[in-house]
């Protein structure tokens, strides 16, 4: 069975460019899950989707930050104009539900320069 | 918000068992803690969730205090594969909305 699918895996985009990636989670899995982590930290929730609806984006910047997951499967998160402090590797999880284990994709390291 | 908190590292040798706290005082009523296991370059990955007392798999133990307000994850025997970075994930109280927090990280080195 294949994993949680991440494009691309890496990005380098000057300041105040748009970027956009995108996640394919395990199918049947209804909890899709975006994370930023930064080096030598522990993943940072940006945003929690339980089907089609955000349940839980109070920790995603909604000033340059957004996301969707159209028709309950793939998603995708968008930052618009870019910042330097935006360098992070961006994670996206499933879950058959949130009260079951995270299947991470292998994330997609973003440098903005 | 309150944090959950790692230490930030761990040496063992091989064959040893690895005793791994993660502190979260602040965690919610009715959730799961759960522990991922990270390489370089790569997604976490699960381990092993429980709710209170003891949960066992085939690759490790979570203690649970009555309280949870901690837990730890036990590596037995353990090889230098295992070396990586150890994440505990709980979701803190935070009045109207619980957050999710993944702690600190443990950098656990196994020698040979």
């Amino acid at each position: 069975e294949a994993g949680v699918v991440q494009s691309p895996r890496y990005k380098i985009i000057e300041k105040k460019q748009p970027v956009a990636f995108w996640c394919n989670p395990i199918s049947g899995h209804n909890t899709l899950y975006w994370y930023l982590q930064n080096l030598g930290q522990g993943p940072e929730l940006l945003i929690r989707y339980e089907n089609e609806e955000a349940v839980d984006d109070s920790q995603l910047p909604k000033d340059r930050f957004s996301a969707e997951r159209l028709k309950g499967v793939d998603s995708t998160l968008k930052i618009q104009p870019a910042e330097l402090g935006d360098s992070a590797v961006y994670l996206c999880a499933s879950s058959l539900s949130r009260d079951y284990e995270q299947y991470f994709g292998p994330g997609t390291r973003l440098t903005v320069t | 918000l309150a944090k959950t908190t790692q230490p930030i590292s761990m040496d063992s040798y091989e064959g040893q068992e690895v005793n791994i706290t993660c502190s979260h005082n602040n965690i919610a009523t009715n959730d799961y803690i759960t522990w991922y296991q990270q390489f370089p370059s790569q997604g976490p990955r699960f381990i092993i969730q429980g709710y209170k007392t003891k949960v066992t798999n085939e690759v490790a133990s979570l203690f649970i205090p009555a309280d949870r307000k901690s837990s730890t994850l036990s590596l037995p025997r353990v090889s230098l594969s295992d070396t990586a970075v150890y994440y505990c994930l709980v979701r803190n109280y935070g009045g109207a909305t619980n957050k999710l927090i993944f702690g600190t990280g443990t950098l656990l080195a196994v020698q040979p």
